[in-house]
């Protein structure tokens, strides 16, 4: 059974970047097709897709990425096969981004959008 | 981007009770790329209810939904002690990707 957990730092400061890990237990990141995405919820707020990353075997293949546009400019995901782990950057973060960040397993092809499982969340705070 | 609105945002009930909970989205889905997920205090979500209504792995019958178009409901037949959590819905598109969450409901103890 598939697992996800996420790692990193509780605290950032503003305008640093913020590093989030998750991996992946009992299964291959790299098999099956999943797609991998990262999803935040801020203090007494909804829930906000960050957006995912699929493993693609060919290595012409650039679009296996997509981000939320609303954070577009300042996210990178890349998935690390050798670690089964893909990982969140968030650059030049404010108060803003504080929040309770979550990596979650999505469907192969075309049901990338169904989650399961999700990690436990790890709080991420901005500030100085 | 579809916005979902889920209601009531509250639902007080009681063991053996009967929960529906609505969600709306701000326009009509082109396929049925809605799911609903539950969150027990201390625990990451989990995928109860995906394609409107087909049951995910392990989900017990009781939990249902339906819906098309704009409304989609989720039905919980008879609250057991551990029903008692917040619920979401979420929709997702291809074109181009995007991902919305409706605010939750929570089912408390009455």
């Amino acid at each position: 059974q598939v697992q996800v957990q996420e790692s990193g730092p509780g605290l950032v400061k503003p305008s640093q970047t913020l590093s989030l890990t998750c991996t992946v237990s009992g299964g291959s990141i790299s098999s099956g097709g999943y797609y991998w995405s990262w999803i935040r919820q801020h203090p007494g707020k909804g829930l906000e897709w960050i957006g995912y990353i699929y493993d693609s075997e060919d290595i012409y293949d650039s679009d296996n990425t997509y981000y939320n546009p609303s954070l577009r400019s300042r996210v990178t995901i890349s998935i690390d096969r050798s670690k089964n782990q893909f990982s969140l950057k968030l650059a030049s973060v404010t108060a803003a981004d504080t929040a309770v960040y979550s990596c979650a397993r999505g469907g192969s092809g075309t049901y990338w959008g169904w989650f399961d499982p999700w990690g436990q969340g790890t709080q991420v705070t901005v500030s100085s | 981007e579809i916005v979902l609105t889920q209601s009531p945002r509250t639902l007080s009930l009681s063991p053996g009770d009967r929960a529906t909970l609505s969600c709306r989205a701000s326009q009509s889905l082109s396929s049925n790329f809605l799911a609903w997920y539950q969150r027990r205090p201390g625990l990451p979500p989990r995928l109860l209810i995906y394609g409107i209504s087909s049951r995910a792995t392990g989900i017990p019958d009781r939990f249902s939904g339906s819906g098309s178009g704009t409304d989609f409901t989720l039905t919980i037949r008879r609250l057991e002690p551990e029903d008692f959590a917040v619920y979401y819905c979420q929709q997702y598109g291809d074109s181009p990707p995007e991902v919305t969450f409706g605010g939750g409901t929570n089912i408390e103890i009455k």
